[in-house]
């Protein structure tokens, strides 16, 4: 069974580098794209971007200048940094698998979500 | 950007009902489209992929139909577990996009 974890800090200052860490278990992530995805309090879902196990990334352009991602093989982790965080950017963060699926690559498994508060 | 938009925003029906929910896609974009819904304090959980494939272990209750620009998500008859928030969203280019959500509640 694929299981996804995020971690990392629940509070950020403004204007200072959000950092997140995805661990996955169950699957390599020397294969498929990896999401993050995010959803401010009694909003709902924005792609933030992806990442591919050759290290292509795919970005949202809304958010595209203030973002990194990047991948650890040896760990079976990814992980995104947001800069200038401000308090728009408070929001659960999701890590995601975008899987096979025939070609249409749903998000087939979700981590639980982590808070993050720009304060 | 393909913007993808739901309706209605927000249903109430009872136990056993029929529900239909719609998404329209600003552009066509075949039938790269997904299903999910989402309880309070849960991640989302895919559905329906490819508009209209059932995801593995979800209940044959749920179908989904359309290609194109427009498409539909059923539910047969709704179960109390199906009281959720439910959202579409393309697959068919970057950057992947949601619908705004259809919040489905008890009548």
């Amino acid at each position: 069974q694929v299981q996804l974890q995020e971690s990392g800090p629940g509070l950020v200052k403004p204007s200072e580098t959000l950092s997140l860490t995805c661990s996955v278990s169950g699957d390599s992530i020397s294969s498929y794209f990896w999401s993050w995805i995010r959803q401010p309090a009694g909003k709902g879902l924005e792609w933030i971007g992806r990442i591919y196990t050759t290290g292509t990334t795919n970005y949202n352009p809304s958010l595209k200048s203030r973002i990194t991602m990047s991948l650890d093989t040896s760990k079976n982790q990814f992980s995104l940094k947001l800069s200038s965080v401000t308090a728009a950017d408070t929001a659960v963060y999701y890590c995601a698998r975008e899987g096979a699926s025939g070609s249409y690559r749903p998000f087939d498994y979700w981590g639980q979500g982590t808070l993050v508060t720009v304060s | 950007d393909i913007q993808m938009t739901q309706s209605p925003s927000s249903l109430s029906a009872s136990a056993g009902d029929r529900v239909t929910i719609t998404c329209r896609a600003s552009q066509s974009i075949g039938s790269y489209l997904n299903w999910y819904h989402q309880k309070p304090g849960k991640a989302p959980k895919l559905l329906i992929y490819g508009a209209s494939s059932l995801q593995s272990g979800v209940p044959s209750r749920f179908s989904g139909s359309g290609s194109g620009t427009d498409f539909t998500l059923t539910i047969s008859s709704l179960q109390p577990e199906d009281f959720a928030t439910y959202y579409c969203q393309q697959s068919y280019s970057t950057p992947r996009t949601f619908g705004q959500g259809t919040k489905v509640e008890i009548k």
